[in-house]
C-alpha cells in the first residue's frame, strides 16, 4: 500500500487560497489519488480525485505532479467552513487514512 | 436523494454485551466499507463487502467481529462480547463500483461507548 506524507497542520485566512501538499512517492501506476476532508463529529466528505491529469470541481482543484509522486489540493478561496482535517489517499479498493492535515481558517 | 445512513448514531453497551451497527448505503450502491476511528486518530479500514460477499476483511479483528451485507436490508457490523477497547466511532461508506473509479460516500458514523 502506498505511504503518504502530509503536514500535520496549516493555517489560512478567509478568502485566501490554500495549497495542501501530499507526497505519495510509492504510488502505483493504477492508484487514483483521492482527497477527503473530515469536520468534527462527522464522517469524511469526498473532495476530489484524479489519476494523472489535473482536476477541477466546485469544491477544489487537484494538481498532480507529472511523476505522480505528489499532489496538491487547492482551495481557491478558503472559508471558515473549510476548517477540517484533509486526507490524501492514493489507494484503490480500501482507503488507508493517514493523520491528514488539520486546516485552520481565521476570519 | 438520501446519503449513507447509519444507525444508531450513539450506542452504549456494557462489557460483554453485543453491539450491532447498521448501515444503509446510498441508492444504487452495492459496495460497502466499514472503518473504525479512535479518538484523535485517522480512520482504519476494517472490511469491504459487495452484496452478500465479503471481498476484503484484512482490517477486521479475527475474533468477536463480523460483518454482513445481505441481499435485502442494510449492512451490519456485529461486535460480540464488547470490551472497553472497542469504544470508537465506526463509519460506513458506499460506492457504486469498486473504489478507485468512483469515490466512497460516508455516513456520519456510530459512536460506540463501552461502560
Amino acid at each position: 500500500d502506498a505511504k503518504t506524507t502530509q503536514p500535520n497542520s496549516m493555517e489560512s485566512n478567509e478568502e485566501e487560497p490554500v495549497h495542501l501538499p501530499c507526497n505519495h512517492s510509492t504510488i502505483s501506476g493504477t492508484d487514483y489519488i483521492h482527497w477527503y476532508r473530515q469536520l468534527p463529529s462527522q464522517g469524511p466528505e469526498y473532495v476530489i480525485h484524479g489519476l494523472t491529469s489535473n482536476v477541477n470541481n466546485r469544491m477544489a482543484s487537484l494538481a498532480i505532479a507529472e511523476d505522480r509522486k505528489s499532489s496538491t489540493l487547492i482551495l481557491h478561496r478558503a472559508t471558515l467552513r473549510d476548517a477540517a482535517v484533509y486526507y490524501c489517499l492514493p489507494n484503490t479498493d480500501k482507503l488507508i487514512f493517514g493523520t491528514g492535515t488539520r486546516l485552520q481558517v481565521f476570519p | 436523494n438520501a446519503g449513507v445512513m447509519q444507525n444508531p448514531r450513539h450506542l452504549v453497551r456494557r462489557r460483554g454485551q453485543e453491539a450491532r451497527l447498521r448501515c444503509s448505503p446510498m441508492k444504487g450502491h452495492s459496495h460497502v466499507y466499514w472503518y473504525r476511528q479512535l479518538p484523535e486518530e485517522g480512520l482504519k479500514f476494517m472490511v469491504y463487502l459487495q452484496k452478500e460477499n465479503i471481498i476484503d476483511e484484512s482490517g477486521m479483528p479475527k475474533e468477536r467481529f463480523s460483518a454482513e451485507f445481505p441481499k435485502e436490508g442494510p449492512s451490519i457490523l456485529r461486535i460480540q462480547q464488547v470490551v472497553r477497547g472497542d469504544s470508537a466511532a465506526y463509519f460506513c461508506a458506499s460506492s457504486p463500483t469498486r473504489q478507485g473509479i468512483q469515490p466512497q460516500h460516508f455516513g456520519d458514523g456510530t459512536r460506540l461507548s463501552i461502560l
